[in-house]
């Protein structure tokens, strides 16, 4: 069974304490790894599409990696506006055999940080 | 770019009547859009998937009578919760995608449903 799954459930920082989340991941055919951050009551909101391993991609204080096997998104020197949950979702190259589609994504339960000032 | 909105932002609703939810893509043309659920502090769960007049793709467990998709074109699908029960209310969000041939997906801010 496909599974996604994200590490720590829950972080709480120091402004200025860089770390990274996890995600580590178990599909049979990944067409791609996706980060968003969602905050309360709101959608999720796209950061990052990884396709390949050894792939990686910046966008502020946010980097994402991709490996075989997980990825890692790292936040450097964070803000209090960064404080959110971020969430990993996969999409697979083809559909499930229980049925369904194979675009949807499959999500992580979620990294909810915490940036304290 | 890549603008998702739906409609109403909140809903609340009596046990046994539907409730029809609206999401448009308001700056692209989405070739496909996505149903997701979001009970309280769990991730989100795809229900279906919709392509721009086809039929749509439910997940298994999700019951097709009961969630009603309509994708009628580019920009707009909704989602008709018919005969709602205490158990269906939940956070609905929908996704599209279709911007320039990538495979991301932009969400909508999501749906509160409250059936009473």
């Amino acid at each position: 069974e496909d599974q996604v799954t994200q590490s720590p459930e829950a972080l709480r920082l120091q402004e200025g304490e860089s770390s990274s989340l996890n995600c580590s991941y178990t599909v049979s055919g990944l067409r791609g790894l996706f980060w968003y951050r969602q905050d309360p009551g709101k959608g999720p909101e796209f950061l990052f599409t990884l396709y390949s391993a050894g792939e990686e991609k910046e966008k502020e204080r946010l980097k994402a990696t991709l490996t075989k096997k997980e990825s890692f998104l790292h936040i450097t020197a964070p803000k209090p506006e960064d404080s959110a949950t971020y969430l990993c979702a996969v999409q697979m190259k083809w559909a499930p055999p229980s049925g369904g589609g194979a675009d949807g994504l499959t999500f992580g339960k979620g990294t909810h940080l915490i940036i304290q000032p | 770019g890549a603008v998702v909105s739906q409609h109403p932002s909140r809903v609340i609703c009596k046990s046994g009547t539907s409730v029809k939810i609206e999401c448009r893509s308001l700056d692209f043309q989405a070739t496909t859009m996505f149903w997701y659920r979001q009970f309280p502090k769990q991730s989100l769960m795809l229900m279906a998937t919709s392509n721009e007049g086809s039929k749509a793709t439910y997940e298994q467990g999700v019951e097709k009578d009961k969630f009603l998709i309509n994708h009628a074109s580019l920009t707009l699908s909704t989602l008709t919760v018919t005969s709602a029960h205490p158990e269906d209310s939940s956070f609905y969000i929908c996704s599209a995608s279709g911007l320039a041939g990538a495979y991301e997906q932009y969400f909508g801010p999501g749906t509160r449903l409250t059936v009473t």
